[in-house]
């Protein structure tokens, strides 16, 4: 069975500590690896990586996958109450048609809730 | 603003009851995706949409349906509700069909169903 394992599941640190969350992945076609942040409405879009070792950086966010170790960390570096949010990674797990065409779905991990404290 | 709307925001109703969840994509977008996220399951892809076509089920209940239309909205709707399908139910958009892995989804605001 596809799945998407992130953890920890909870994370607690204080204002300007640097954080890594953890994504690892078992599907059966791995096209890429998504990140995104869900505060209290809908995910927002934070990271897109397909290739392993590029390290994609965004402000103080930055992330990288490992396709060897099937995973994935996001790093957090000077940490602000902001951050506080649920991040959500998936995966891209396309599959083919008969016919020659292709799509597929992502597959979501349960997300990991990190809370800033001033 | 990811540019996806959905409505109604809120829903409340009762077992055995059927609603219709609304969801236009970002403009020019032509898929349409649907989640279910509930607080012990996580983000669950229930079904696809591209330009009019269903393209890929996911975890979606047979009392369960969508379709898109060719002004290009969708349309989910949840009959013989449960209370187990009280959720927030998001719908995604994206340019293509993913087909190359390398498209992001930009989810709407969702629908918070209550079912009493």
């Amino acid at each position: 069975e596809d799945k998407v394992v992130q953890s920890p599941l909870s994370l607690v640190v204080h204002e300007g500590d640097t954080v890594t969350l953890n994504c690892s992945y078992e599907v059966t076609n791995f096209r890429s690896l998504l990140w995104y942040k869900q505060e209290k409405k809908a995910p927002t879009f934070l990271f897109m990586l397909t290739s392993s070792g590029i390290e994609k950086k965004s402000g103080r966010l930055s992330s990288i996958l490992d396709k060897k170790e099937l995973s994935s960390i996001l790093n957090i570096t000077a940490t602000q109450t902001g951050d506080s949010a649920i991040y959500l990674c998936a995966v891209y797990n396309p599959w083919y048609m008969n016919y020659g065409g292709s799509q597929g779905n992502l597959i979501f991990g349960k997300g990991t809730k990190l809370s800033v404290k001033p | 603003d990811s540019g996806v709307t959905q409505t109604p925001k809120h829903l409340i109703t009762a077992t055995g009851q059927r609603v219709t969840l609304r969801c236009s994509p970002r403009s020019g977008d032509l898929s349409v995706y649907w989640y279910q996220q509930s607080l012990d399951q996580g983000l669950q892809f229930l079904i696809h949409y591209y330009n009019g076509e269903e393209r890929a089920k996911g975890n979606i209940l047979e009392r369960f349906s969508a379709q898109q239309f060719p002004d290009l909205h969708s349309e989910l709707n949840l009959s013989s509700l449960e209370l187990g399908d009280s959720a927030l139910y998001f719908c995604a958009s994206s340019v293509g069909t993913q087909a190359s892995g390398e498209e992001t989804q930009y989810f709407g605001p969702g629908t918070r169903l209550l079912v009493l």
